[in-house]
């Protein structure tokens, strides 16, 4: 049982380079989830699955776009990186039975756009 | 809408002293409240969480935090800090209306002085 997965852990783009940060949770869990995390600001809400087949806007959505492939994978993809998008990406998932399921976290993907 | 502050981005404790970090939400809903803790280059784990049964929540690592409702405030608290304790702590906000997703406040690091 792994949990969230998340690949790579580590990238470096130049700016204008596009990418996919991969996601996949074997918890059977219904919802996936993708935040960022900037320095002082916290974690915020990009893009999320409430299902399989679904996925709406978070907090932060311009710029990226994201594909949930099945129950178990959640990708976000990068069209045109640019600076503004240097962060770090955690990927999440949760059972929602009337919300208060608390997220598994991933590890992270620390990206740098130069 | 929700929110949630976190008062002092860096707490200062010495071994063996009480833990207080601060955290006050905002909801026009009954809210579930959790606590995460982020170690250094590491994803979100989950300390506790409140989902309005008991007030006073315990969690993993010794801690603890009471939900206020007249305050609106849901503090972390742990009366003997270990050195082991220094990470990043987030409080997060939800609701049932919310579909799992978590608004977070800006962190408070906590560091632990010999």
């Amino acid at each position: 049982n792994a949990g969230v997965t998340q690949t790579p852990k580590f990238q470096v783009l130049k700016t204008g380079q596009s990418m996919t940060l991969q996601c996949a949770q074997d918890m059977n869990h219904n919802s996936m989830y993708w935040y960022r995390q900037d320095p002082g600001m916290g974690l915020r809400l990009i893009y999320y699955s409430a299902s399989e087949g679904t996925t709406d806007k978070g907090e932060v959505p311009n710029g990226y776009n994201v594909s949930r492939l099945n129950k178990r994978e959640f990708s976000l993809r990068l069209e045109s990186a640019a600076p503004s998008q240097t962060s770090v990406y955690f990927c999440a998932s949760s059972e929602i039975v009337g919300g208060a399921e608390d997220g598994v976290f991933g590890p992270g993907t620390r990206l740098t756009v130069l | 809408a929700q929110s949630v502050t976190q008062l002092g981005s860096h707490v200062s404790v010495s071994e063996g002293a009480l833990v207080l970090l601060r955290c006050n939400y905002s909801s026009s809903v009954p809210p579930y409240l959790f606590w995460y803790v982020q170690y250094p280059n590491q994803g979100l784990q989950l300390l506790l969480k409140y989902t309005s049964a008991a007030t006073l929540v315990k969690g993993i690592n010794g801690f603890e935090a009471e939900f206020k409702k007249s305050e609106t405030s849901f503090h972390l608290t742990k009366p003997s800090a270990h050195m082991s304790d220094a990470a990043e702590y987030f409080c997060a906000v939800s609701s049932y209306n919310q579909g799992g997703k978590l608004i977070f406040g800006q962190g408070t690091e906590l560091s632990v002085k010999p």
